[in-house]
């Protein structure tokens, strides 16, 4: 079956600009997880969805920073007004149930902000 | 800041040798996860360790686990050039948030 998806693989954007970001789940995962990946670092959480339910929003950086799921599938996060220390890999992945179940990563979307 | 701590940073080993990563953690957990990313894109999970459990195998690769010390190692057996990415280990906070470490990279040599 298809996995994960995420679109565009790549965003080029000038600072100031909003962008929008995409994310397919694998069909029949409920949970939904949004991470950002700079240059040579590990993963920092962003935002989880169980369902089209975000219970856990902490981890989004300001409120320029917001999620959304539709149907239970498809997640859209969108950054409003992008700064340069934006730039980083966005990764999506997604789980059958529960948070802590084995996660399925998409190939992630650089985005780079100038 | 990230709860999951791995050591080495960096590893470079030569073809057919074993690699040692090891993950330290601060809260009770569920269940520790490692997970392999190539070229700084997609991550590959490789192997879920339960809290109950001390240790598993899935091939090549061999996790412990010690929820005394809050820690946990991956060890790879005769690495191949293939292997070589960043590895990181992964647990949940207590809530919904997964904590990643920051990865060690590993370079085999061929």
């Amino acid at each position: 079956g298809a996995g994960v998806s995420q679109s565009p693989s790549n965003k080029v954007t000038e600072k100031g600009k909003d962008v929008e970001l995409r994310c397919d789940p694998i069909s029949g995962h409920t949970a939904l997880y949004w991470y950002r990946q700079s240059l040579g670092q590990g993963l920092e959480f962003l935002i989880y969805f169980q369902g089209n339910s975000a219970p856990d929003k902490s981890g989004l950086p300001s409120d320029r920073f917001s999620a959304e799921r539709t149907g239970g599938s498809v997640s859209t996060l969108t950054i409003q007004r992008t700064q340069q220390e934006d730039s980083a890999v966005y990764l999506c992945a997604s789980s059958y149930g529960l948070a802590a179940d084995t996660q399925y990563f998409g190939p992630g979307t650089r985005l780079t902000v100038l | 800041s990230q709860q999951g701590e791995e050591d080495p940073q960096a590893l470079s080993i030569q073809e057919g040798e074993n690699a040692t990563m090891n993950c330290s953690y601060k809260t009770s957990i569920n269940n520790l996860q490692w997970y392999r990313q190539n070229s700084g894109r997609g991550l590959v999970h490789l192997i879920l360790i339960r809290s109950n459990e001390r240790e598993k195998h899935s091939g090549r690769l061999r996790v412990t686990l010690d929820t005394s010390k809050k820690s946990s190692s991956l060890l790879i057996t005769a690495s191949r050039a293939a292997d070589t990415a960043s590895y990181f280990c992964a647990t949940l906070d207590g809530g919904f948030k997964t904590i990643f470490g920051a990865g060690t990279r590993l370079f085999v040599k061929a």
